[in-house]
């Protein structure tokens, strides 16, 4: 069954310190991997995809993410942390037909000055 | 402006009256979909649509209905409401369908409080 796994609800990083959220999946085929990020009282707004190529992608907002298919993962990282940043974070698999998406439970970050 | 729209953005209800939130995106995009989120279990799918009269039913469909009558709009209806359907729902669109899966647009989200 496909499903994914964000291990961590709740992660608080201070002000330019480094960050990465894990995330894990299970899916047997070909995965496409998002990453979406919601702030507080919007909608999620796409940070990274991966298909296929390199396996480690760049996206939005200074985010880049690493595939990792011996590990059936795929971790979101950023180098220095802005205040800006703190939001809730979701992975996602896409099933290759392009019907159906499952997300993590996702994780919480705070960022403290 | 490209965008999602729900609505309404909040709704309180009472079990067993029925309710329809209405989604509609501007892009001409082929694939819309419902989701909701709780606490706890992230997003999860309740129905999505590949195209005009083409939907099907994702992981939790169960208390809920849809349909898709034209392409921009993607309503959901709940016919009869119980407080378990409380939750915060999200709409999202995609430019295509049946293929690699897309960058989903989403709306910004109806908060549904069924006492």
């Amino acid at each position: 069954a496909q499903s994914v796994t964000q291990p961590d609800i709740h992660i608080t990083v201070s002000e330019g310190a480094s960050l990465e959220l894990r995330c894990n999946y299970s899916y047997g085929a070909t995965p496409y991997l998002f990453w979406y990020v919601q702030s507080p009282g919007q909608g999620l707004q796409l940070l990274l995809k991966y298909f296929s190529g390199d396996t480690l992608v760049q996206g939005i907002k200074g985010f880049e993410a690493e595939f990792k298919r011996s590990q059936s993962s795929f971790n979101l990282r950023k180098p220095s942390v802005h205040w800006s940043d703190a939001a809730e974070y979701f992975c996602a698999v896409g099933a290759w037909t392009g019907n159906q998406f499952y997300f993590g439970t996702g994780t919480s970050l705070t960022v403290i000055p | 402006e490209a965008q999602v729209t729900q609505n309404p953005r909040y709704l309180i209800t009472v079990t067993g009256k029925k309710l329809t939130v209405t989604c509609s995106q501007n892009m001409n995009h082929e694939y819309m979909s419902w989701y909701r989120q709780d606490p706890g279990l992230g997003l999860r799918q309740i129905y999505y649509s590949m195209n005009v009269e083409v939907t099907d039913k994702g992981d939790v469909p169960e208390g809920y209905k849809v349909s898709r009558k034209e392409k921009r709009n993607f309503p959901l209806i709940l016919e009869s409401p119980s407080p378990n359907q409380t939750s915060l729902y999200f709409c999202a669109s995609s430019s295509e369908a049946g293929g690699p899966p897309d960058t989903q647009y989403f709306g910004p989200g109806t908060r549904l409080t069924v006492l």
